[in-house]
């Protein structure tokens, strides 16, 4: 089993500070995916990253990719309400196998 | 911007009886995946299907499960003998690469299923 576990599982800051979540595996992805769920829907992809060391930037939102492909992290910069939600992430082993290991997932929770 | 639907977002059954859970993924993609989240816990991966066949499926996915694409658009999850323990969220996803080729799996709002 290829586990990805997410820290931390639940965040609470104020409206405008930074915050940054990660998620570590003892296992290396091809490549690793951010998704955002809403209760009761889908997860709504962020990013994808596939290059080790490879750094994204969506808005205030920044994603890294461990050197080893082992880990990633997420940082949010000015946090705003808008932000709140419930945050994953998923690594595909690749070669062939394409299938998803999701997160154990954080969920943040911004305070206006 | 296209998604991947999916019907019916909720259904109830009795345990034991059959149910089959549809999802349209997007048109251009070629690989449909299910997963399943319980309540509380995380996505699972249930199966992947690429070219008419599974590619790969996990240890939950067992002979009371199975996937088929009838009509070139709709992608179906038969349960034939639902259990309680199988009411989770049933999500769908899309892609139209494999990963590590810059994959983006595209997944759909779900279908809540609850077995009594």
């Amino acid at each position: 089993t290829q586990l990805l576990e997410q820290s931390p599982q639940f965040l609470s800051i104020q409206e405008g500070e930074n915050l940054t979540v990660y998620c570590n595996s003892s296992s290396v992805f091809s490549s690793l995916q951010w998704y955002r769920q809403e209760p009761g829907e889908g997860p709504v992809l962020l990013v994808t990253v596939v290059t080790g060391g490879e750094v994204k930037k969506l808005k205030r939102l920044t994603f890294q990719f461990g050197d080893a492909r082992k880990d990633s992290s997420l940082h949010i910069t000015a946090a705003q309400p808008g932000d709140t939600g419930l945050y994953l992430c998923a690594g595909a082993r690749g070669a062939g196998a394409n299938n998803l290991f999701f997160g154990t997932g954080t969920r943040l929770t911004v305070i206006p | 911007e296209p998604e991947v639907t999916q019907t019916p977002s909720h259904q109830v059954t009795q345990m034991g009886q059959e149910v089959i859970l549809r999802c349209v993924p997007i048109s251009n993609h070629l690989y449909f995946y299910w997963y399943r989240q319980i309540l509380g816990q995380k996505v699972e991966f249930l199966v992947s299907f690429y070219n008419n066949e599974i590619s790969e499926k996990s240890e939950i996915f067992d002979d009371q499960f199975s996937v088929e694409r009838p009509d070139g658009s709709n992608f179906t999850l038969k349960i034939r003998s639902t259990k309680l323990e199988d009411s989770a969220m049933y999500f769908c996803a899309s892609s139209d690469r494999l990963a590590g080729e810059k994959e983006t799996q595209y997944f759909g709002p779900g279908t809540r299923l609850l077995v009594l």
